[in-house]
């Protein structure tokens, strides 16, 4: 069973515009929970990371993540999008595969800004 | 601070060759990780190390080996690559654990013919 997924797999917005990437978890107890994003020929970076402490964490950027516990939820959103933001964006998260822990990442959206 | 470096960039190998992925970092992490990336796919672990002279199997091992002599070196070894394993492959290292921040180097492009 899939334990992460992202919803769109291409997702476009005009500069300035609301992002939004969704990503849904499937786990009984709350899990870590982490966005990474990827440049163009680049390695992943580490936008923010949830760890139960709140239920919105801000990232780098202007990237923020609100978990939501009741609908296994843990979307991304930035107010205004900037050209630099175009990248892909991994969901990943961290909760009990079997009889170990391990993290799983999501198959990542592409976000394009158009000018 | 380099970071996670990875060597080579980029490769080309005929099928049935031989290579190994030198993953290095500087910033004395526990934990190591070699991850393949697939178009569509998103990232699957291969094999990981939570420690010197460690390593442990991930989610798609087969065709792989890797070792962790010193605690900065983690090598990812194709002994008899296949077209299959055409891929992106990434090193990652994060200081105690899959719960950290997971720091990532730049990537090795393989090619199998």
């Amino acid at each position: 069973a899939q334990s992460v997924t992202q919803l769109g797999s291409h997702v476009s917005v005009s500069e300035g515009a609301l992002v939004l990437l969704r990503c849904n978890y499937s786990s009984s107890v709350p899990p870590y929970l982490f966005w990474y994003v990827q440049y163009p020929n680049q390695g992943l970076q580490l936008l923010l990371k949830y760890t139960s402490a709140a239920t919105l964490v801000k990232g780098i950027n202007g990237f923020e993540a609100e978990f939501k516990k009741s609908e296994t939820s843990f979307h991304l959103t930035k107010p205004s999008a900037h050209m630099s933001d175009a990248a892909e964006y991994f969901c990943a998260v961290y909760i009990r595969g079997g009889s170990n822990y391990k993290l799983t990442f999501g198959k990542g959206t592409l976000l394009t800004v158009n000018p | 601070n380099a970071g996670v470096t990875q060597t080579p960039k980029f490769r080309v190998l005929k099928t049935g060759q031989s290579m190994t992925l030198l993953c290095a970092q500087d910033m004395n992490h526990e934990y190591m990780y070699w991850y393949r990336q697939d178009p569509g796919m998103g990232l699957r672990l291969i094999h990981y190390s939570v420690g010197e002279g460690t390593t442990a199997k991930g989610e798609v091992p087969d065709g792989y080996n890797v070792s962790r002599l010193k605690k900065q070196n983690f090598l990812l070894g194709l002994e008899s690559a296949a077209p299959s394993q055409t891929s992106v492959y990434f090193c990652a290292s994060s200081r105690t654990g899959m719960k950290d921040e997971q720091f990532f180097g730049p990537g090795t492009r393989l090619t199998v013919l």
